[in-house]
């Protein structure tokens, strides 16, 4: 298997943009987390999916943070509009806890940078 | 290369007990080390950040320390709790790399015995 795929891996655009980043988990792990990292906060649990469904969302940090996983192959985490301060390092991951496989593979991460 | 390490790999206590959590690490040049919680089927919380400056951080019962001339990190837990059965994971960003190239260590699995 190639891993999570996320994807860009890196984004730079201009405040007030929209920004989609995307992620492919691990073929077979019904688990896919979002996590953003920042020099200041370290990493950062924002939403997280068991079976393509929202489990919790509370990390996501404001409305203009909306994640969806439509099937369970693909998930995307959308900022609009996009701020400085929303500049990071995103991290997509996936496991497969039902099966015992509590461990998380994380994808590269997309870097991203509000101008 | 980075290395990090976690000591015990399991750990059961009984309701009450103050208990200390090991993380080692190989290489004293870091930006930060980071403390996670891991419960079955949900997302990494995170409890504490310290950053390579720092020598400690205190969140309710959890402290923190950080000795980089060690390579060493304890994560201390007060009074410990049943809710506190989890999987502790600590983490290291390493400098001479972006501070996004986090290394975490196997984590030590936690259960509190009412």
């Amino acid at each position: 298997d190639a891993g999570v795929i996320q994807s860009p891996r890196h984004e730079v655009t201009e405040m007030g943009q929209e920004v989609t980043l995307r992620c492919k988990p691990i073929s077979g792990h019904n688990s896919l987390f979002w996590y953003r990292q920042t020099m200041m906060r370290g990493l950062e649990l924002l939403i997280y999916f068991n079976n393509n469904v929202p489990i919790d969302d509370s990390g996501m940090p404001e409305d203009r943070f909306s994640a969806k996983m439509p099937n369970a192959s693909f998930s995307t985490l959308k900022i609009q509009p996009s701020e400085p301060r929303d500049s990071a390092v995103y991290f997509c991951a996936s496991s497969n806890p039902s099966s015992g496989q509590e461990t998380q593979y994380f994808g590269p991460g997309t870097r991203l940078l509000v101008l | 290369k980075q290395e990090v390490t976690q000591i015990p790999a399991a750990l059961s206590v009984p309701e009450g007990e103050n208990l200390v959590l090991n993380c080692s690490f190989t290489d004293s040049a870091i930006y930060n080390l980071q403390w996670f919680r891991q419960d079955p089927g949900k997302g990494l919380t995170s409890l504490l950040l310290i950053q390579s400056s720092q020598r400690e951080q205190t969140s309710g019962r959890l402290n923190a320390s950080l000795d980089k001339s060690s390579g060493r990190s304890t994560l201390y837990i007060a009074a410990s709790q049943p809710g506190d059965s989890a999987t502790y994971l600590c983490a290291v960003s390493p400098l001479g790399s972006s501070y996004d190239k986090v290394i975490f260590g196997p984590g030590t699995s936690l259960s509190v015995i009412p």
